[in-house]
């Protein structure tokens, strides 16, 4: 089905471990996200990406890694996690615009001990 | 960075009952978005605001971009258990081009039967 997905749906793991979550869309759309979701703080933006090869921090970009060699996908590392890293994260896509909608996938639920 | 603050962050009113969510900044927004969120899902996009004193409705639901485009509401008329879940407002900062999103810290709304 066309749309954008997130692997794993959860994972937990340990302190100090690499981890990488995936992010696929099928829509070409340009622009890219990582958002990341804690109570009491809504969404808050980790890393974006305008094109393949184009990619520029949010507001809460330290400790995370993004690439992105093919527009359909977008993967954000955590090198060395951190039990604040703990949270419920979201990548979205977008063609064109800001005014436009950004599609989000149903989230990663990752936990780490 | 442009900060949104969302009021109230949890309402539970009874089915049938009129409510109004509140979405506030120092700061002025090329456009406003609002999505909403189901457990377990990413959010959907409900509206966008775009112009300065903007009404838009959406069956029971009318969003107002405020006249400075600082602030919004939404507003829903005879709530329904359907409407139970996360609203969240976004701001698109920078030019309306590359905007990126600021997320208000979203409202939980529970609609009992």
């Amino acid at each position: 089905d066309a749309g954008i997905t997130q692997s794993p749906r959860y994972k937990i793991t340990e302190t100090g471990r690499q981890v990488t979550l995936m992010c696929h869309q099928t829509w070409s759309h340009s622009y890219m996200f990582w958002y990341r979701q804690d109570l009491g703080h809504g969404l808050r933006l980790i890393y974006y990406s305008a094109a393949a090869d184009i990619t520029d921090k949010g507001e809460v970009p330290d400790g995370y890694v993004v690439s992105r060699s093919k527009t359909e996908n977008f993967p954000l590392t955590l090198e060395s996690a951190t039990r604040s890293q703990t949270s419920v994260y979201f990548c979205a896509s977008r063609t064109g615009g800001g005014n436009q909608p950004q599609h989000f996938g149903d989230g990663t639920r990752l936990s780490i001990l | 960075t442009q900060l949104l603050e969302q009021s109230p962050q949890f309402l539970s009113i009874q089915e049938g009952e009129n409510l109004t969510v509140y979405c506030n900044s120092s700061s002025v927004f090329s456009s406003l978005q609002w999505y909403r969120q189901e457990p377990g899902e990413g959010p959907v996009l409900l509206v966008t605001v775009v112009t300065g004193g903007e009404v838009k409705k959406l069956k029971r639901l009318t969003f107002q971009f405020g006249d400075a485009r600082k602030d919004s509401s939404l507003h829903i008329t005879a709530a329904q258990p359907g409407d139970t879940g996360l609203y969240l407002c976004a701001g698109v900062e920078g030019s309306s081009n590359t905007g990126k999103l600021i997320f208000g810290q979203g409202t939980t709304l529970q609609v009992k039967p």
